[in-house]
């Protein structure tokens, strides 16, 4: 079974430009998370979707970010205009809570973003 | 609110030697727990989990068990091995609407090296 893939794996743009990172979460988990760790701090949560909702976007930083998940399938995050301080490692967790034992949260390799 | 406080690395180690990594944690109502790995180069890794109190997580020869009165879970394996080297997240998630599988709180992450 393939796991959460997120693409690209790296990505380094300048100040002032829009960046999408997406992510493929495990076929038929319903909850999918959105993280992110800057360098040198701990691994902070952006959002989770419950199939195309989003259960809690308490976590994004300001309205720069945007969060999608038409179709409640892959997801896209979308930073614009990208910032200095957005430069970190960006996660994407999927987990199917609904069988027993709950099934993850499962983590992606990560995208690394860096703006310069 | 949810937090959780996890044993400053890094931690050198012999191989074949015991290890613990504590982990404790502040929640408002009864959170699952767990454990990732980011082994160099990768991205996390679920270790193992425990979502209710006295659940003992266990995978790879590492276990961790949940003690609700000390509010602990710490990370415990016999005989490390330099297989073992990687950073290691203890995380709990809170109840979203009923469910177990909320968003994610991690702790700062400890390094383990093992020499051989």
């Amino acid at each position: 079974e393939a796991g959460v893939t997120q693409f690209p794996s790296h990505s380094v743009i300048e100040k002032g430009q829009t960046v999408t990172l997406r992510c493929d979460p495990i076929s038929g988990h319903d909850n999918l998370y959105w993280y992110r760790r800057v360098m040198g701090k701990e691994i902070k949560f952006l959002l989770h979707f419950v199939k195309e909702s989003k259960q809690d976007e308490s976590g994004m930083p300001n309205n720069r970010f945007l969060a999608e998940r038409t179709g409640g399938t892959y997801s896209t995050l979308k930073v614009q205009p990208a910032e200095l301080e957005d430069s970190g490692v960006y996660f994407c967790a999927s987990s199917q809570e609904w069988v027993r034992p709950p099934e993850g949260p499962y983590f992606g390799p990560g995208t690394r973003l860096t703006v310069t | 609110g949810n937090s959780v406080t996890q044993m400053e690395g890094p931690v050198t180690l012999s191989e074949e030697a015991f290890l613990t990594i504590n982990c404790t944690y502040t929640a408002t109502g009864y959170p699952s727990l767990f454990w990732y790995v980011q082994y160099p180069g990768e991205g996390l890794q679920l270790l193992l989990k425990a979502t209710k109190a006295d659940d003992k997580g266990s995978n790879k020869g590492f276990e961790a068990t949940y003690r609700k009165e000390t509010t602990s879970f710490h990370l415990e394996k016999g005989s490390v091995q330099v297989s073992d080297s990687a950073v290691y997240f203890c995380a709990l998630s809170d109840k979203n609407r009923g469910s177990t599988l909320g968003r994610l709180y991690f702790g700062r992450g400890t390094q383990l090296t093992v020499w051989p």
